[in-house]
């Protein structure tokens, strides 16, 4: 089975800091996204990742900057957070069974007061 | 660009009801189709899937879906829901291309009464 983790599970932080969320993978899966989950939107794409050090912007990337410099190991940071960037953080793995099915990590909280 | 609607934003059901959820895309070429499933306070969790062949698809916990191409559709169907059903379900799309990320609808709060 895929294995997906994500550091820190919960943070609460304040307006203007800068955050890192980390999400590692185990099984050197290529293809990599970050998703914020917010209420009456869904998941929306933030960031993706097709391989070390390739990234590419999703639909609401505004404010978050990622990297990817091992292919276990895709980092999500807002540079000044903000109250708006307070979601549930998803990070996925694409299974890569030829339809793009995607596994998703536990999710990380992130309050910003 | 794509993109998923969800008919229902919130269905209540008492248990042993049937169930159906709507999902429609907008997307002309060949597509992937998903239900994902998200319980209370937990991850997002696959349901069922559709590639390619038999409409029909059947998933985990007596869910099945069908992709209906003339009608952009891939509705969620459940014939008897159960107490531990209440949860958020999503349908998300994606193109037939390599690395594509997932396109998800506004996701649909199924609760259910015992």
């Amino acid at each position: 089975d895929a294995g997906i983790t994500q550091s820190p599970r919960h943070k609460v932080t304040e307006t203007g800091t800068p955050v890192t969320l980390r999400c590692h993978q185990t099984e050197n899966h290529r293809y990599m996204y970050w998703y914020r989950q917010d209420p009456g939107h869904g998941l929306r794409l933030i960031h993706y990742s097709y391989g070390v050090k390739d990234t590419d912007k999703g639909e609401v990337s505004d404010g978050y900057s990622v990297s990817r410099s091992k292919t276990e190991d895709f980092l999500l940071t807002l540079e000044s957070a903000t109250s708006s960037q307070t979601s549930v953080y998803f990070c996925a793995i694409n299974l890569e069974d030829g339809g793009n099915e995607q596994f998703f990590g536990p999710g990380t909280r992130l309050t910003v007061l | 660009a794509q993109s998923v609607s969800q008919h229902n934003h919130h269905v209540i059901l008492s248990e042993a009801a049937s169930l159906e959820l709507g999902c429609n895309y907008s997307y002309g070429g060949t597509v992937n189709l998903f239900w994902y499933v998200q319980y209370p306070g937990q991850h997002l969790q696959l349901l069922l899937k559709y590639f390619s062949g038999d409409p029909l698809v059947k998933g985990i916990k007596g869910f099945e879906a069908e992709f209906i191409k003339s009608k952009f559709s891939f509705n969620l169907r459940k014939p008897s829901v159960q107490w531990s059903d209440t949860a958020e379900y999503f349908c998300a799309v994606t193109i037939n291309q390599a690395g594509t990320a997932l396109i998800f609808g506004k996701g649909t709060t199924l609760s259910v009464s015992s």
